[in-house]
């Protein structure tokens, strides 16, 4: 089975520095991995996905994410924090059972910006 | 524009009642699901449906009930017998049941007291 690990529960960080949000996935084959955001009472937003084409992917708002299969890695970064960056974030694996396709999502990062 | 809708924002209910979530979709997606949301548990799945007429048990199917009568809706009722049921609640859709992404309501937030 799947599993993602998000290894920080709360990153802070000034506005205008770098951003680094860890994730570590156990997976039984390639997978496909995704980071997804949520602002406060809002739906989540698809950040970015890897899907086994280039190991660095770029997503929105300047983020992006390197997948490092030999470490089981998927951290998502972005060299300069903007307030409006202050969210919750999601790291998630895709999961093949026998209806389909299912995320298995991670507890998440909560990211907080300071001026 | 194209989305999914999920009404009210917030709602509130007395214990032993059951309350009924609404989901909408205009995507034209056959797969819908419904996850529960709690404070640093991340977002566990409850119900999924592949197409209209079918739906089928996620993780914690417990105290929770959903029909597919349409394409477009999946509506959640939740259960007097669900022991904890204040939480968020999130509708997503996707293409298909084999389709990684999925696409997110805005939520409803639902306190039960």
């Amino acid at each position: 089975a799947q599993s993602v690990t998000q290894l920080d529960s709360h990153v802070s960080v000034s506005e205008g520095t770098p951003v680094l949000l860890r994730c570590n996935y156990s997976s039984s084959y390639s997978p496909s991995l995704f980071w997804y955001v949520q602002h406060p009472n809002k739906g989540l937003q698809l950040l970015l996905k890897y899907t086994s084409a280039a190991t660095l992917v770029k997503g929105i708002n300047g983020f992006e994410a390197e997948f490092k299969k030999s470490e089981t890695s998927f951290h998502l970064t972005k060299p300069s924090a903007h307030m409006s960056d202050a969210a919750e974030y999601f790291c998630v694996v895709s999961d093949l059972d026998q209806a389909g396709t299912a995320l298995i999502f991670g507890k998440g990062t909560t990211l907080s910006v300071s001026s | 524009d194209g989305g999914i809708t999920q009404s009210p924002k917030y709602l509130f209910r007395k214990e032993g009642q059951n309350v009924t979530l609404s989901c909408e979709q205009n995507l034209n997606h056959d797969a819908m699901y419904w996850y529960r949301q709690d404070p640093g548990q991340g977002l566990r799945l409850i119900y999924y449906s592949q197409i209209v007429n079918d739906f089928q048990k996620g993780d914690i199917a417990e105290g929770y009930s959903v029909s597919r009568e349409k394409k477009e809706s999946f509506p959640l009722t939740v259960t007097s017998a669900q022991k904890n049921p204040t939480a968020f609640y999130l509708c997503a859709s996707s293409y298909n049941r084999d389709s990684y992404e999925q696409y997110f309501g805005p939520g409803t937030r639902l306190t039960v007291t």
